[in-house]
């Protein structure tokens, strides 16, 4: 079965700094997706960067980015200029296959110190 | 901006009793996905529409759960009866189609509490 792990169940950053957010997957599709989704407490889940596992260059979205690393299965995210917007739960997630159906991490919380 | 509604915001049953929630996904969106998300843990997913037609529900109890779309607009998902280990955020996110590069939007969730 298609799996998502994040290891890190908290992180802490100070505003302004940079933090890096890992996960790694499982897959033995050959096509697939990535996704880095943003929970704010007592908010709904928004897309915070997408990548396609047939690209080899990086997602970026402004202050947000991803090291894609398809042979070890790597997909991390980093987060530059930290805000205390940026401050709530971020999930990892892989479709499985080519289809929509996500396979999400089971977070890590982020919190941003002023 | 167009979002995904969800009703009620907040439900609070007694096990043995049925419940129901209902999902408005943004308009002209085919695919609708129910979630279950446990508090500490990422959403897994419950049942997969594409239009009106459930395309995935092999994670759903059906012994207790079942879901409908039966305009391939709004949806519904009903629990009887509800047990403990139900107590979780139920999200609801829609899609234009299900492609992986489809955008999935999701609602604000609804959350139960079963006594």
């Amino acid at each position: 079965a298609q799996t998502v792990t994040q290891s890190q169940p908290e992180m802490s950053v100070q505003e302004a700094e940079t933090v890096t957010l890992s996960c790694t997957y499982d897959t033995s599709e050959s096509d697939y997706y990535l996704f880095w989704y943003k929970q704010p407490p007592s908010r709904q889940m928004i897309l915070v960067i997408r990548q396609e596992a047939y690209k080899q260059q990086n997602a970026t979205e402004n202050r947000f980015s991803v090291n894609f690393q398809k042979a070890a299965k790597s997909f991390s995210l980093k987060i530059s200029d930290s805000q205390l917007g940026d401050a709530a739960m971020y999930f990892c997630a892989s479709t499985d296959g080519s289809q929509g159906n996500l396979i999400f991490g089971k977070g890590t919380k982020l919190s941003v110190k002023p | 901006e167009a979002e995904v509604a969800q009703s009620p915001r907040y439900k609070i049953t007694e096990k043995s009793q049925a419940v129901a929630f209902w999902c408005d996904p943004i308009s002209g969106h085919a695919t609708l996905y129910w979630y279950r998300q446990i508090l500490g843990q990422g959403p897994e997913l419950l049942v997969q529409f594409q239009d009106e037609s459930v395309v995935d529900d092999s994670q759903l109890p059906k012994d207790r759960f079942s879901a409908e779309r039966l305009k391939g607009v709004d949806s519904t998902l009903k629990i009887q009866p509800a047990e403990l280990g139900d107590s979780a955020m139920y999200l609801c996110a829609s899609s234009l189609y299900d492609r992986g590069t489809d955008t999935q939007y999701f609602g604000p969730g609804t959350r139960l509490t079963v006594l």
